[in-house]
């Protein structure tokens, strides 16, 4: 059974530019959640949906942006990158709100 | 907003020697995880507390949650190099909302 994937696994933008990240959780798992793991720290929650409705949000600015699909796929979209949007994107999923996430390899995001 | 803090930042252990990683949360919390991530990897879930006082063995690891559920341990018996890696707690307010990560703990093992 596959795991999280997400997409691409690695990515160089340029200040002012936007990205979209990509989520496909675990078949049968109605939740998923966005992380920004910035380098020696936790990871920080940014979104979390389930049943493709916004659960939860972070503190990150409103150029953060995510959606879920009805195939329960998610993207994560960041305008405006600005240097400091350099981290680890982790996006994790669970079958439901009340057990642990399984969280996908995550997406290494570069802004120069 | 809520807070969880972890400590130590980082543990340098012999092979064979113990491991404990201690998590305090500003705020009493519905559930506690732990988690394990490895060098350049992403983080893989260990555990889920919910009760209060809980006690939780999986071989060599024994995770506590505190009676007041704004603590948890993580204690690593005879530690292997298998066991290198960064700890993370994570909190749960209500239940089936986010987590919120501690700093995590780095641990090393020198064989």
């Amino acid at each position: 059974d596959a795991g999280v994937t997400q997409s691409p696994t690695h990515l160089i933008k340029t200040r002012g530019q936007h990205v979209t990240l990509r989520c496909s959780p675990i078949s049968g798992h109605k939740s998923v959640s966005w992380y920004q793991q910035v380098l020696g720290q936790g990871p920080q929650f940014i979104f979390q949906y389930y049943e493709k409705e916004e659960r939860g949000r972070g503190n990150f600015p409103d150029r953060f942006s995510a959606r879920q699909f009805p195939n329960y796929s998610s993207e994560l979209n960041v305008n405006a990158l600005l240097l400091g949007d350099s981290a680890l994107y982790l996006c994790a999923s669970s079958q439901d709100l009340n057990y642990g996430f399984t969280f996908g390899s995550g997406t290494r995001l570069t802004v120069v | 907003g809520q807070q969880v803090m972890q400590i130590p930042q980082y543990q340098h252990v012999q092979e064979g020697e113990d491991f404990t990683t201690y998590c305090n949360s500003s705020t009493t919390l519905s559930n506690i995880q732990w988690y394990k991530q490895r060098p350049g990897g992403h983080p893989v879930f260990l555990i889920q507390l919910v009760k209060s006082g809980e006690v939780k063995k999986q071989k060599r690891l024994t995770f506590q949650f505190g009676e007041a559920k704004k603590n948890s341990s993580l204690h690593i018996t005879a530690t292997q190099t298998t066991d290198v890696g960064t700890y993370f707690c994570a909190g749960v307010v209500t239940s089936g909302s986010r987590l919120t990560f501690g700093e995590g703990t780095q641990l090393t093992v020198n064989p």
